[in-house]
C-alpha cells in the first residue's frame, strides 16, 4: 500500500507570496492532519480533516488555512508568507474518526518551505 | 504549546548499548505513541500505547506508561547505528479529536 504522498518537496518563496501545499492519504484512510515543524517551536498542530470537514484547528493564524476534497486528498494555503513560516510541513492520515479507540497517524515525507 | 517533554534532549551511545528516553505530559490522555525522524525526513510512527496499557513490545522496544506520574519511556535495547534520529512522543488528548501534541524529542545519536 503506498504511503502518505506530499508535494513538492521542496520550495523557496519570497515574503509576501502565497503557496498551496498537497496531501494524498493512504488509501482508504479518510483523516488528514498538518503539522508545522520548525527548530524553535518543534512539531506544532495546524488543522484536522475529515471528509471535507475541519474537525480541528491549531493556534495558528488566519493566514494559514486548508480544505480536504471528496478523494481525502488535502491542501493547505498559506497567505502573505513570511521569513518565520520557513518549516517542515508534515501531514499525517489516519483512518479517523476515533469513536472507539485510536488509529495510528502516518506521515508524509513532508514540504521544506523557505521563505526567503 | 507542547505537551510532552522529552528527557533528555540528546543522547549518545555505543553500539549493543541501550537507550532510554523519557516522556511527561501534563493533562490526560487518550493514548501515547513515539515516533522517529530521521533528519528532516517525515515520522515514523514507533509504538502506541493505550492508557489503559502500561507496558507494551515492538521488537527492540519496550514502552511504558505511568499514568498516575504522567509519563512514560521509551527504551531501545541493543542499539544500532541506524537507531541514530530524534525520538518524539505524542499524546492524544481525550475526546474524538485526531490532534497530537508532540514534545521537543530526545536526539539519539549511536556510534559504531
Amino acid at each position: 500500500k503506498a504511503g502518505v504522498t506530499q508535494t513538492p518537496r521542496y520550495l523557496i518563496k519570497t515574503r509576501g507570496q502565497q503557496v498551496t501545499l498537497s496531501c494524498s492519504p493512504i488509501s482508504g484512510h479518510r483523516s488528514v492532519s498538518w503539522y508545522q515543524q520548525t527548530p524553535g517551536q518543534g512539531l506544532q498542530f495546524l488543522f484536522e480533516y475529515f471528509s471535507e470537514t475541519q474537525r480541528n484547528k491549531g493556534n495558528f493564524p488566519g493566514r494559514f488555512s486548508g480544505r480536504q476534497f471528496s478523494n481525502s486528498r488535502s491542501e493547505m494555503n498559506v497567505s502573505t508568507l513570511e521569513l518565520g513560516d520557513s518549516a517542515l510541513y508534515l501531514c499525517a492520515s489516519s483512518w479517523g474518526p476515533k469513536l472507539a479507540g485510536s488509529y495510528e497517524q502516518y506521515f508524509g515525507p513532508g514540504t521544506r518551505l523557505t521563505v526567503t | 504549546s507542547q505537551q510532552g517533554e522529552e528527557d533528555p534532549q540528546a543522547l549518545s551511545i555505543q553500539e549493543g548499548e541501550n537507550a532510554t528516553m523519557n516522556c511527561s505530559y501534563k493533562t490526560s490522555i487518550n493514548n501515547l505513541q513515539w515516533y522517529r525522524q530521521n533528519s528532516g525526513r517525515g515520522l515514523v510512527h514507533l509504538i502506541l500505547i493505550r492508557s489503559n496499557e502500561r507496558e507494551k513490545h515492538s521488537g527492540r522496544l519496550r514502552v511504558t506508561l505511568d499514568t498516575s506520574k504522567k509519563s512514560s519511556s521509551l527504551l531501545i535495547t541493543a542499539s544500532r547505528a541506524a537507531d541514530t534520529a530524534s525520538y518524539f512522543c505524542a499524546t492524544e488528548g481525550e475526546g474524538g479529536s485526531e490532534k497530537l501534541v508532540f514534545g521537543k524529542g530526545t536526539k539519539l545519536t549511536v556510534n559504531p
